[in-house]
């Protein structure tokens, strides 16, 4: 199993360019979400997904689009980049959107943006 | 406002030796509490996950404690390892709506 893999590992953007972040994951899991990581603060929710076709918003959703037309698939779409985008992005899963179920995490993506 | 916090922000020890890591919560109405760790350039990686009736769980040399009465819950690490080196993340469910509050993590050095 691969768990949750998030390409790339590494991007840099110019201010105003869009870009797809990817996330997939093998587990079978119905739920899935964006965080993004900054210095000095706890992980923040972008997005999130309870299964294939529904998606809703987190803590701070603005400037990012979220689809999920698959179980494994979670893209996350940056429409038009910004430096206080420059962030580390982790997709988590989960079996369900359950209070005792583990997140699984991916490994991130480090975003600059210039 | 829900909130958690961690202490020490960093934490330097000897290898071998033991360490405690502190969480305060005020997150209501409380359903879980977890313990991530992270090392440098991956993703968080769930520790342990204590509900409102458990005390004390234990995952290998971590033990998680929770006092749901004060609101704190503290992580020790027994008999370090270089490997122990990461950071260590509290993170609270809030019930209403499966909200995860997270902290900013303790940032754990294991010299040798």
């Amino acid at each position: 199993n691969a768990g949750v893999t998030q390409t790339p590992k590494f991007q840099v953007l110019k201010t105003g360019q869009s870009m797809t972040l990817q996330c997939a994951q093998d587990m079978n899991h119905e739920y899935m979400s964006w965080y993004r990581q900054d210095p000095g603060m706890g992980l923040r929710l972008i997005h999130y997904s309870v299964g294939a076709g529904i998606t809703d918003q987190g803590e701070v959703p603005n400037g990012y689009n979220v689809s999920r037309s698959t179980t494994e698939d979670f893209p996350l779409r940056l429409l038009s980049a910004a430096p206080s985008q420059t962030s580390v992005y982790f997709c988590a899963s989960s079996y369900r959107q359950r209070a005792n179920s583990p997140l699984h995490f991916g490994n991130g993506t480090r975003l600059t943006v210039t | 406002k829900n909130q958690v916090e961690q202490s020490p922000q960093s934490l330097i020890i000897l290898e071998g030796k033991n360490c405690t890591l502190q969480c305060n919560y005020t997150v209501s109405p409380f359903s879980n509490l977890r313990w991530y760790k992270q090392d440098t350039g991956r993703g968080p990686v769930s520790l342990t996950i204590m509900t409102f009736s458990e005390n004390t769980k234990s995952n290998g040399r971590y033990t998680a404690t929770l006092d749901a009465d004060t609101k704190q819950s503290s992580l020790h690490i027994t008999a370090s390892q270089l490997s122990d080196s990461a950071s260590y993340i509290c993170v609270v469910s809030a019930n209403s709506n499966y909200q995860l509050i997270w902290g900013a993590g303790t940032k754990l050095i294991i010299k040798p």
